[in-house]
Parts: C-alpha cells; sequence; structure tokens
C-alpha cells in the first residue's frame, strides 16, 4: 500500500507570494491533518480535514487554508507568505475512526523556504 | 489547553544501553498517545500507538507505557543501537468534535558505535 505523498517536496517563494501545498492520503483513510514544523516551534497543528469537512483548526493566521477533496487529497495555502513561513510542511493521513486506534502516518513533507 | 513536555531534550549513550525517554502532558482527557521517530529532514515514523484505555504497547525493542491519571508516558528501548539516532517524538490526541494533535519538542538521542 502507497504512503502518504505529499508534493512538492521543495518549494521557494517570495515575500508576499502565495503557495499551495498538496497531500495525497493513504488509500481508503478520509482523514488528513496538517502541521508546520520550525526549529523554535517545533510540530505545531494547522488543520485536520475528515470527509471533505475542516473538523479542527490550530492556532494560526487567516492566511493558513486548506481543502480536502473527495477523494481525501487535500491541500493546504498560504497566501502573502512571510519570512517566518519558512519550514517543513508535514501531511498525516488516517482513517479518521473514533475507536481509539486511529494511527496518523505521516508524509515525507514539503520544506519551502520564504526569501 | 494541553501542554506536552519531553525529558530529556537530548541524550547521548553508547551502544547496547537500555534507555527510558519521558513524556509528560497536562490534561489527561487524550483519545490515543503515539510515539514517532524523525530522522534529520525527513516526515515522521509511527514507533507505537496507546489507546487512552491502554497501560503499555510492544514492538520489538520498544516498549511505550501510558499512565494517564499522572499524565505520563515512556518509551523503553532496549539494547540500543546507532541505527536508534533519531528525534523521538511524543504526540497527545484529542478527539474534541475532531482530532487534534499535540507534540512535545522531542528527544534527540545519539547513539555510539
Amino acid at each position: 500500500k502507497a504512503g502518504v505523498t505529499q508534493t512538492p517536496r521543495y518549494l521557494i517563494k517570495t515575500r508576499g507570494q502565495q503557495v499551495t501545498l498538496s497531500c495525497s492520503p493513504i488509500s481508503g483513510h478520509r482523514s488528513v491533518s496538517w502541521y508546520q514544523q520550525t526549529p523554535g516551534q517545533g510540530l505545531q497543528f494547522l488543520f485536520e480535514y475528515f470527509s471533505e469537512t475542516q473538523r479542527n483548526k490550530g492556532n494560526f493566521p487567516g492566511r493558513f487554508s486548506g481543502r480536502q477533496f473527495s477523494n481525501s487529497r487535500s491541500e493546504m495555502n498560504v497566501s502573502t507568505l512571510e519570512l517566518g513561513d519558512s519550514a517543513l510542511y508535514l501531511c498525516a493521513s488516517s482513517l479518521g475512526s473514533s475507536g481509539g486506534t486511529d494511527t496518523q502516518y505521516f508524509g515525507p513533507g514539503t520544506r519551502l523556504t520564504v526569501l | 489547553k494541553q501542554e506536552v513536555t519531553q525529558i530529556p531534550a537530548a541524550l547521548s549513550v553508547p551502544e547496547g544501553e537500555n534507555l527510558v525517554l519521558n513524556c509528560s502532558f497536562t490534561d489527561s482527557a487524550i483519545y490515543n498517545l503515539q510515539w514517532f521517530r524523525q530522522d534529520p529532514g525527513k516526515g515522521l515514523t509511527s514507533l507505537l500507538l496507546i489507546q487512552s484505555s491502554q497501560r503499555e504497547q510492544t514492538s520489538g525493542r520498544l516498549n511505550a507505557s501510558l499512565d494517564k491519571s499522572s499524565g505520563r508516558s515512556t518509551l523503553y528501548i532496549a539494547a540500543s543501537q546507532p541505527g536508534d539516532s533519531a528525534t523521538y517524538l511524543c504526540a497527545v490526541r484529542r478527539n474534541t468534535g475532531g482530532f487534534k494533535t499535540i507534540f512535545g519538542a522531542g528527544t534527540r538521542l545519539f547513539v555510539k558505535a
């Protein structure tokens, strides 16, 4: 079974631009979560989608948004990029079940550099 | 507000040593707790998941325990190897109408050959 894939793997943008990152979950998984990882703040939760609905959101400004499609693939968008948005963006997928055994599987991440 | 703390922040041990990594969390209303390892510049690899109703899980040389009442989890690594060198992350998952995962800052482990 293929793992979680993220595209692109590396991205360089300039301040003020916008960026879209993509995540394809493991087949059959309906929940996708996004995280930002930086050396200073560690791993921080951005948002979680299940069956095309955002179920939870972290403490990030409105410039960060996302969506999920009917095939469970997800995209996140960052508008008006700032230098502080430089980070590794990680996507995780899971079944999204409520039984307590819902394991998250992570993709390799997208390394975003804002100049 | 859930906070997750990992101690120590870094650890260097000789090959073959048994070691314990610690994770503490402030809110015991968790859905599950998952331990991950991360190699430099890479994504996260799931090691063990403990449901909130469980006390421990084992996989090979790894054993993770959970004590919800005291807000603690430990990851025990037996007979450490240089290939175990990585950052180990503890993640607490909550279900508040939707899943939210809070990560600790991690323990950076170096196993010397």
